[in-house]
């Protein structure tokens, strides 16, 4: 099993910073790394997959980068809408594996 | 449009049955491996179990092998979870999840249903 370490668990920020999220995994996944946003009461949404590709229709203030074990998603102007949590999940071998979130709040 | 519209949740005892339905629309299922994902309450994401679209290879997480089973049926356009001998760390909201990879898997999660929640509890 693939291990995750994501951080920070919570994240205070206003609108217009810029954050970051890392994940480090147990061991090398390759470029098998995605990303999902989830807001209350909904379902997670792909944000990014392959370390670095946006999906289709995800603003391009949203960018991943990283290899190996050590991955990042970055946020460079933040918005009203993405405060949410935010997941890193690796799929490198199964089980397919999530981090623990990180919860990014308004300060 | 992809759809996905999980049903069959609710509320069961522990070491009872349950099983969930996954109704597609919007794509050729049949060329689609689809996942089962599952989000304990205020908890973070978990992966139950996953079907090829063939219905041939199957995985399961090992919290729930031996008593979850995954199937689907391609000209129904429907995929099933049935759920026997439940436990209270079962309880969850269960979604189902279409693979972006067309007859293959690529294992990251495209579409997500709205979910369905599984209560195990006396």
């Amino acid at each position: 099993v693939v291990w995750m370490t994501q951080s920070p668990s919570l994240l205070s920020a206003s609108t217009g910073d810029r954050v970051t999220i890392t994940c480090r995994m147990s061991q090398g996944i390759s470029n098998y790394l995605a990303w999902y946003q989830q807001k209350p009461g909904k379902a997670p949404e792909l944000l990014i997959y392959g370390v670095s590709t946006l999906q289709s229709g995800v603003p391009s203030r949203f960018s991943g980068s990283g290899s190996g074990t050590d991955f990042t998603l970055t946020i460079s102007c933040l918005q009203p809408e993405d405060f949410a949590t935010y997941y890193c999940q690796q799929y490198s071998s199964f089980p397919w594996t999530f981090g623990r979130g990180t919860k990014v709040e308004i300060k | 449009e992809v759809q996905l519209v999980e049903s069959g949740g609710g509320l069961v005892q522990p070491g009872g049955s349950l099983r969930l339905s996954c109704s597609a629309f919007g794509f050729t299922f049949s060329d689609y491996a689809i996942h089962w994902v599952r989000q304990a309450p205020g908890k973070g994401l978990q992966i139950v179990s996953a079907i090829s679209s063939d219905g041939g290879t199957t995985f399961y997480a090992d919290s729930v092998k031996g008593r979850f089973t995954i199937s689907r049926d391609n000209s129904k356009n429907t995929l099933y979870l049935q759920m026997s001998n439940l436990r209270t760390e079962d309880t969850a909201i269960y979604y189902c999840v279409k693979d972006p990879r067309r007859s293959g898997w690529s294992n990251y999660f495209e579409y997500w249903g709205q979910g369905t929640l599984v209560t195990v509890s006396s």
